[in-house]
């Protein structure tokens, strides 16, 4: 059974860079099956996707958030991770990592969501 | 204002059928991208419930169903139960934009009465 598990600071300063790592368990990060997905919820919205990563390292982002958003993979550590540069407050929300079965198919496999605050 | 237009609430007794529209455009699911539904309760994480339009995964129940035609996609759940109190998202992909992305619908509150 897969699992992923988002880690990371829950407090961010504005200005700087959220960064989160999504751990995945129970299987291996370089199928060829499977893309890997950041997907955030602000308070009181609905969901947004951020981006994705193939194991081979390629990415695709929302491209309204493209200039800010930063998605790698370590196949060594089973792990992919998020970066959000010069954040602000309207980056506060839960964010989850997703795996999705190809790139256009649905997630199915979620993270608990992790809640990271931006604020001074 | 999501790329994808669902109504805010929808409501039904127990037993009841409700319907859940997902409305796009010609740019995501008019151009034949496949529409999934999520499920998601407060503090958990979303639960996919439809895949590829109408595909249910291992373990949805079959109260659940889903529909594409056209511009529009929908949600039906049959037979409804309190624990189907949720909020359900649609999700698609849209050329719109400068780079194929993927979208979600804006979320709607399932009232179990």
């Amino acid at each position: 059974q897969v699992q992923l598990q988002e880690s990371g600071p829950g407090l961010v300063k504005p200005s700087q860079t959220l960064s989160l790592t999504c751990t995945v368990s129970g299987g291996s990060i370089s199928s060829g099956a499977y893309y890997w997905n950041w997907i955030r919820q602000r308070p009181g919205k609905g969901l947004e996707w951020i981006g994705h990563i193939y194991y081979s390292g390629r990415t695709y982002y929302n491209p309204s958030l493209r200039s800010l958003v930063n998605i790698s993979i370590d196949t060594s550590k089973n792990e992919f991770s998020l970066k959000v540069s010069s954040v602000t407050a309207a980056d506060t929300a839960v964010y989850y990592c997703a795996r999705g079965k190809g790139r256009l198919n649905g997630m199915d496999v979620w993270g608990q969501g992790t809640t990271v605050t931006v604020s001074s | 204002q999501s790329v994808l237009t669902q109504p805010p609430s929808v409501s039904g007794a127990p037993g009841q059928k409700v319907t859940i529209s997902c409305t796009g455009t010609s740019f995501n699911i008019g151009a034949g991208y496949d529409v999934h539904w999520y499920q998601h309760l407060p503090g958990t994480a979303p639960r996919l419930l439809i895949y590829s339009n109408n595909i249910r995964p291992s373990g949805v129940p079959d109260r659940f169903s889903g529909s594409k035609s056209g511009t529009s996609a929908s949600l039906a759940i049959a037979g409804l139960q309190a624990e189907d109190e949720a909020e359900y998202y649609c999700q698609s992909h849209d050329s719109s934009m400068t780079a194929l992305g993927m979208v979600f619908g804006g979320g709607t509150k399932l009232t179990v009465l």
